[in-house]
């Protein structure tokens, strides 16, 4: 069984960071792309970054550029997203999410999210 | 960036009722949409991928159409399950974006 689970969200200040972790199982992790997605409270969902299985390819939504860099370790079977330079504007649930492997591209599994508030 | 642009927002329906969500996009997107169901404190579901084909697991009575610019997510008969919060996404060209959701509601 697929399994994703996120960790590290909380409260930091404006202008601080944050670093999540996704624990993957129940798949061969190296084998696939992985993202991150938000979604702020009471909004709809916004994708924020992909990366390749050997992360020689990153991509981010413009929003984050130069401050969020997505990572990945496939011996420990986890993903991350480093969060630098928070605003309120980055307040939401960051979901982990596997990217299926056919021609195209959708997210086939996604965490239960971990929430991170920026505010003072 | 292409902008998903759904209708309606928000639909009243009652079980066993024949319900249609549409999503356009701003530009042609080939087939490459999917659809999501999310409820409430949940993470999302995959529904359709690839505009038609049905992700494992899902029920038939979902089902997906389009291509281009125009697509059409169809819930045959309603289930006291599919009252949720339904969203569509391309991923043609970076950066994927998302519909801003249909939320299903009871009649």
């Amino acid at each position: 069984e697929v399994q994703l689970v996120e960790s590290g969200g909380g409260l930091v200040q404006p202008g601080g960071s944050l670093r999540l972790s996704c624990a993957a199982s129940g798949f061969t992790f190296s084998n696939y792309w992985m993202s991150w997605v938000r979604q702020a409270p009471g909004k709809g969902l916004e994708w924020v970054a992909n990366i390749k299985q050997d992360e020689s390819v990153k991509y981010y939504v413009d929003s984050v550029k130069g401050r969020f860099t997505i990572s990945r370790d496939n011996a420990k079977n986890s993903l991350y997203l480093q969060m630098n330079s928070l605003s309120a504007e980055d307040t939401a649930v960051y979901y982990c999410a596997k990217l299926g492997l056919t021609g195209s591209w959708y997210f086939d599994y996604w965490g239960q999210g971990t929430l991170v508030t920026v505010s003072s | 960036d292409i902008q998903m642009t759904q209708s309606p927002s928000s639909l009243s329906a009652s079980v066993g009722d024949r319900v249609t969500i549409t999503c356009r996009a701003s530009q042609t997107i080939s087939s490459s949409l999917n659809w999501y169901q999310q409820k409430p404190g949940k993470a999302p579901k995959l529904l359709i991928y690839a505009a038609s084909s049905l992700q494992s697991g899902v029920p038939l009575r979902f089902s997906g159409s389009g291509s281009g610019t125009d697509f059409t997510l169809t819930i045959s008969s309603l289930q006291p399950e599919d009252f949720a919060t339904y969203y569509c996404q391309h991923s043609y060209s970076i950066p994927w974006t998302f519909g801003q959701g249909t939320k299903v509601e009871v009649k």
